[in-house]
């Protein structure tokens, strides 16, 4: 198994420009995020989603847009980059409905840089 | 939601036992206890998750005391590769904090 797959795994934008990161699991988990992370900090999340056509906002959700129309596929979307976008951000997919009390999987990441 | 606390940082030395503390003491009574641990330039690995009782598992034990304000995890025998950030999270919404730092030195 894949597991948890990013793309791109580097990426570096302008400011104002919008752009998709991809991310694709092949475990056929119905829970799925976005978190990112800033240097040196922690993991803030983003939005979230609990099946195909749900999706909820999480901590950070401003100037990020997410669907989920497949189990298996969750874009995050930036509309119009900006510098403060800059960070690494991170998929995650678990069994259930969420990560709590199980086996959470996450890629490998996307480092993002606007300038 | 319910808060953890951990130390910024700690050492251990190769092939020796460690133990990582953490501190939930507003955690409710369903509420997991999960720890991941991040190593350099990687996404968070899964480690070990328990509610009440002590687990074990292939990488490590998960010590839970018994009024579950906090929990240790242990690495029986630490190698190089078990240099990373540890992070003990509590609660829903699955919050990352910091976590700590743990150097293992040859």
């Amino acid at each position: 198994n894949a597991g948890v797959t990013q793309t791109p795994k580097f990426q570096v934008l302008k400011t104002g420009q919008s752009m998709t990161l991809q991310c694709a699991q092949d475990m056929n988990h119905e829970y799925m995020s976005w978190y990112r992370q800033d240097p040196g900090m922690g993991l803030r999340l983003i939005h979230y989603s609990v099946g195909a056509g749900i999706t909820d906002q999480g901590e950070v959700p401003n100037g990020y847009n997410v669907s989920r129309s497949t189990t298996e596929d969750f874009p995050l979307r930036l509309l119009s980059a900006a510098p403060s976008q800059t960070s690494v951000y991170f998929c995650a997919s678990s069994t259930g409905r969420r990560l709590i009390g199980t086996e959470a999987f996450f890629g490998q990441g996307t480092r993002l840089t606007v300038v | 939601d319910a808060k953890t606390t951990q130390p910024n940082s700690m050492e251990s030395n190769e092939e020796e036992p460690v133990h990582l503390p953490c501190n939930h003491s507003t955690i409710s009574g369903t509420d997991y206890i999960h720890w991941y641990r991040q190593l350099p330039s990687q996404g968070p690995e899964y480690v070990i998750h328990g509610l009440t009782s002590n687990v074990n598992n292939r990488m490590a034990s998960l010590a839970i005391a018994e009024d579950r304000k906090s929990s240790t995890l242990i690495l029986h025998r630490a190698t190089l590769r078990d240099a990373a950030v540890y992070y003990c999270i509590t609660g829903n919404q699955f919050y990352f904090g910091t976590g700590t730092s743990l150097t293992v030195i040859p």
